[in-house]
């Protein structure tokens, strides 16, 4: 079955910009958390979203942004783009509520902020 | 909020050899507990995981231990192989990995295999 994808994988922006990632789940997954990836921070979760709530949310801006639709295929924004919002953004689904757990990452948007 | 450490950052190992990667986290409420591999170019990918209520769990030539009183846990690979070059993450969280929480990561360890 396909996996978790995300769409664009590249993209430069500048600064003061805004932008828009996209994810499309692994069919049947409801739930959709979003991953910032730098080489400094590492891994930092973003925000979780299920049944088009959202449930939680990482120590970021308010600058970062999300929603899910009732497809459960999810959006994040950044507006007002800065140096150091260059990162690989990630999504990842899961199953929630059957007992089976764990996360299905895709490949990630690379966003570079020039 | 939870803080997970992971040891050693970069791990060189004969091939053939076995390799070991060590995690510890702070929060005793933590109930799942992955391990990511990541390759150059694409997102991490669950290798295994393990839960709070069992103290091992094997999966051919991978193996997590979890030591829920020291708040400690590895990731054993044995008889390593050129395909297990690549970085690899441990995590927690506390929702049972069902997405409410997050994942709490470690920076990651990265695992070189000399031919």
């Amino acid at each position: 079955k396909a996996g978790v994808t995300q769409t664009p994988r590249y993209l430069i922006k500048t600064r003061g910009q805004q932008v828009t990632l996209s994810c499309s789940p692994i069919s049947g997954h409801r739930s959709v958390s979003w991953y910032q990836q730098t080489p400094g921070q590492g891994l930092q979760f973003l925000f979780e979203y299920f049944s088009e709530t959202q449930r939680n949310k990482g120590n970021f801006p308010g600058r970062f942004s999300g929603r899910q639709f009732s497809n459960s295929r999810s959006e994040m924004n950044v507006s007002t783009l800065e140096l150091g919002d260059s990162a690989l953004y990630l999504c990842a689904s899961s199953l929630v509520g059957t007992g089976s757990y764990g996360y299905t990452f895709g490949s990630g948007t690379r966003l570079t902020v020039v | 909020g939870e803080n997970v450490e992971q040891h050693p950052s970069t791990l060189s190992v004969q091939e053939g050899d076995s390799a070991v990667i060590k995690c510890t986290y702070s929060d005793s409420a933590s109930n799942y507990f992955p391990w990511y591999k990541q390759e150059l170019g694409k997102g991490p990918q669950l290798i295994i995981d393990i839960r709070s209520n069992v103290g091992e769990k094997k999966d051919q030539r991978i193996a997590v231990t979890l030591n829920k009183t020291a708040k400690h846990f590895s990731l054993h690979i044995t008889e390593t192989q050129p395909e297990d070059s690549a970085v690899y993450f441990c995590a927690a969280s506390k929702s049972g990995g069902g997405g409410a929480d997050g994942l709490t990561f470690g920076k990651g360890t990265h695992l070189i295999i000399q031919p």
